[in-house]
């Protein structure tokens, strides 16, 4: 089974620039979740989807940054125009709905915004 | 609510044992459990659902105190390839807003050597 992709691996923006994320969940997997994980902290989430609707998106810094998942497959995360604080892995997870287990992660986006 | 781990980093020598602690204020659905290498996606180890089951995976086991709201992990004749950074995820519920949702500790550095 193919794992959770997610592209780039690394970007690095200026400060005020726009940066896009993009994110295939695994087949078949209907919630899609998007985490920004610090340096040295546990990832929290941004935005959660269960098909193309969104379910929860209260910790996501609206005025800056926006997600969608069209056709409810592959999902993009987009930052407009970033801070130096979004300096952080950028990780996306699916997981079937009902879940009955864990989250499958992909490798994440390393951002390094200067 | 961010649940809190302890410790927040432990090393231990080769087949010595080890326990992490992950407690929250707020009544818990489950906990589940991951592991992250440097540079890697969080990868799930187990999950645990209210009622206070205890599982096992190879030589890594969990436990979920209903009463007290608190999970352990429990890792016994560590290996060097148990080295990574240990997050518990807690879920509060699975109605209505925030469900199937984790929220995930600070992580707990385990470094294990020869």
């Amino acid at each position: 089974e193919a794992g959770v992709a997610q592209s780039p691996r690394y970007k690095i923006i200026e400060k005020r620039q726009s940066v896009a994320f993009w994110c295939n969940p695994i087949s078949g997997h209907a919630t899609l979740y998007w985490y920004q994980q610090i340096l040295g902290q546990g990832p929290k989430l941004l935005i959660q989807f269960q098909n193309n609707g969104v379910v929860d998106d209260s910790q996501l810094p609206k005025d800056r940054f926006s997600a969608e998942r069209l056709k409810g497959v592959d999902s993009t995360l987009k930052i407009q125009p970033a801070k130096l604080e979004d300096s952080a892995v950028y990780l996306c997870a699916s997981s079937p709905a009902p879940r009955n287990g864990g989250y499958t992660f992909g490798s994440g986006t390393r951002l390094t915004v200067v | 609510q961010q649940p809190v781990q302890s410790p927040q980093a432990v090393i231990l020598r080769e087949g010595e044992d080890a326990v992490i602690n992950c407690s929250s204020s707020k009544a818990l659905y489950s906990v589940h459990w991951y592991r992250q290498k440097h540079g890697e996606a969080p990868v799930f180890l187990m999950i645990l659902l209210k009622g206070g089951e205890q599982k096992g995976h190879d030589k890594i086991s969990a436990s979920f105190n209903e009463k007290k709201q608190q999970s352990s992990l429990y890792l016994t004749a560590s290996q060097l390839s148990y080295s990574g950074t240990y997050f518990c995820g807690t879920e509060f519920g699975h109605s209505g807003a925030g469900s199937y949702q984790l929220t995930f500790g600070k992580g707990t550095k385990l470094s294990v050597i020869p």
